[in-house]
């Protein structure tokens, strides 16, 4: 069946130290992915989706690139805050209509002043 | 805007007790889901309805039952707690199957 994977289970960095989350998938369609971050004593909210039509997502300074070829959807950030910390997750959704999102493990970032 | 409200927020139950979680949605969306959050295991599907009166099972459904009592309320009952269920419960809604909101949580603990 599909799968994410997040290898990462925690990252912590400085602010203003560059963010590298990775996303590996796997699924015999091209599917929706997509990152949700939770943020703490909150539910996951979305941060960004991309389909196949468009390759690369971007939203609040964070932005991830579908690469087919090596299956990977990684988070990436060129300057993090402390406001960051959270818990990201990476998901997939292996069909347009499908209700079942397949979600990573999720990786906890913490950020230090 | 809208909400999605979940209650309680913090659950005890007792190991062998059947336990009830509730979720509200005021986005007025079609569907909703039950997702159990556990430490390094991301999000597990429970259960999900996606118009008032329909069910479905997620991968996770053992052990669980729900009920779509109207188009803005979805419940979860744990039929009989276990202690490995301590974990935190989220209910989702969506227009379709498009994006996911979520509530919260209601983080369950069996003594």
């Amino acid at each position: 069946g599909d799968s994410v994977t997040q290898k990462q289970g925690q990252v912590t960095l400085s602010e203003d130290d560059f963010l590298f989350i990775n996303c590996t998938y796997s699924t015999t369609t091209y599917p929706t992915l997509l990152w949700y971050v939770q943020y703490p004593g909150q539910g996951p909210q979305l941060l960004l989706k991309v389909t196949t039509a468009n390759n690369k997502g971007i939203s609040r300074g964070f932005e991830a690139t579908y690469d087919k070829g090596t299956t990977s959807f990684h988070l990436q950030k060129a300057s993090v805050q402390e406001s960051d910390s959270a818990v990201y997750f990476c998901a997939l959704v292996d069909r347009p209509g499908n209700y079942k999102y397949v979600f990573g493990a999720g990786t906890r970032l913490k950020v230090i002043a | 805007g809208g909400i999605i409200t979940q209650t309680p927020k913090f659950l005890i139950g007792q190991e062998g007790q059947k336990l009830t979680l509730k979720c509200q949605q005021n986005f007025n969306h079609d569907t909703m889901y039950w997702y159990r959050q556990d430490s390094g295991k991301g999000l597990r599907l429970i259960y999900y309805s996606i118009t008032e009166n329909d069910l479905q099972k997620g991968d996770l459904s053992e052990g669980y039952d729900a009920s779509r009592e109207k188009k803005s309320s979805f419940s979860l009952t744990v039929t009989s707690a276990q202690k490995n269920e301590m974990a935190v419960f989220l209910c989702a809604s969506s227009i379709g199957a498009e994006t996911l909101y979520f509530g919260s949580g209601t983080r369950l603990t069996v003594l």
